[in-house]
């Protein structure tokens, strides 16, 4: 079976530092990944999304994932911090097969601090 | 489009009770599910639905019920309320994957529910 591991429930960091979500996978076939975002009282949003196209997935609002096979990882980035981004992010896994299921890993809640 | 709509945002019911949320998508989506977020666990998958009149457990299926009688809509039934069941509630839909690779799934706003 496929899973998530979402390292690090809670992440702060100041306005302008570097942003580092961790996400490491689990699945005995090629997985189809993805990062979420959840605004307070929102619905999730989609931020990016690793097909096997290319390793280095770029988002919306400046975010960006890398796929690491050798890892078994696929670590959110943002190079510069906004207030805006102030949001809690899920990584996903597609179960695969005829399907659209996906398995979310448990979230981890960014905060950033002016 | 307005996407996904859910109703209601929030509810109230008290243990035994019944009652539907409701999901439905004005996007042509073959594809819907039901998620519930609890703290500290991400979300769940409770059913999905690949198109009208087919549906399938997901993850935690048990207190909850669906049907598809049409494309647009998905409703979650809870037959008798119990307090576990008090959660935040997702609908998702997507294009189907066979048709459309590996299409985004859209979410609604969400129901809280609170079972006392």
């Amino acid at each position: 079976a496929q899973s998530v591991t979402q390292l690090g429930s809670h992440v702060s960091v100041s306005e302008g530092a570097l942003v580092l979500l961790r996400c490491n996978y689990s699945s005995s076939v090629p997985p189809y990944l993805f990062w979420y975002v959840q605004y307070p009282n929102q619905g999730l949003q989609l931020l990016l999304k690793y097909t096997s196209a290319a390793t280095l997935v770029k988002g919306i609002n400046g975010f960006e994932a890398e796929f690491k096979k050798s890892e078994t990882s696929f670590h959110l980035t943002k190079p510069s911090a906004h207030m805006s981004d102030a949001a809690e992010y899920f990584c996903a896994v597609s179960e695969g097969g005829a399907t659209n299921k996906l398995i979310f890993g448990t979230g981890t809640l960014l905060a950033v601090q002016s | 489009n307005a996407g996904v709509t859910q109703t209601p945002k929030f509810q109230v019911l008290k243990t035994g009770q019944s009652m539907t949320l409701q999901c439905a998508q004005d996007m042509n989506h073959e594809y819907m599910s039901w998620y519930r977020q609890d703290p500290g666990m991400g979300l769940r998958l409770i059913h999905y639905s690949v198109g009208a009149g087919i549906t399938d457990q997901g993850e935690v299926p048990n207190g909850y019920n669906v049907s598809r009688s049409t494309t647009e809509d998905f409703p979650l039934r809870l037959l008798s309320a119990a307090p576990s069941q008090t959660s935040v509630y997702f609908c998702a839909s997507s294009r189907d994957r066979i048709l459309a690779g590996l299409p985004e799934q859209y979410f609604g706003p969400g129901t809280r529910l609170t079972v006392t």
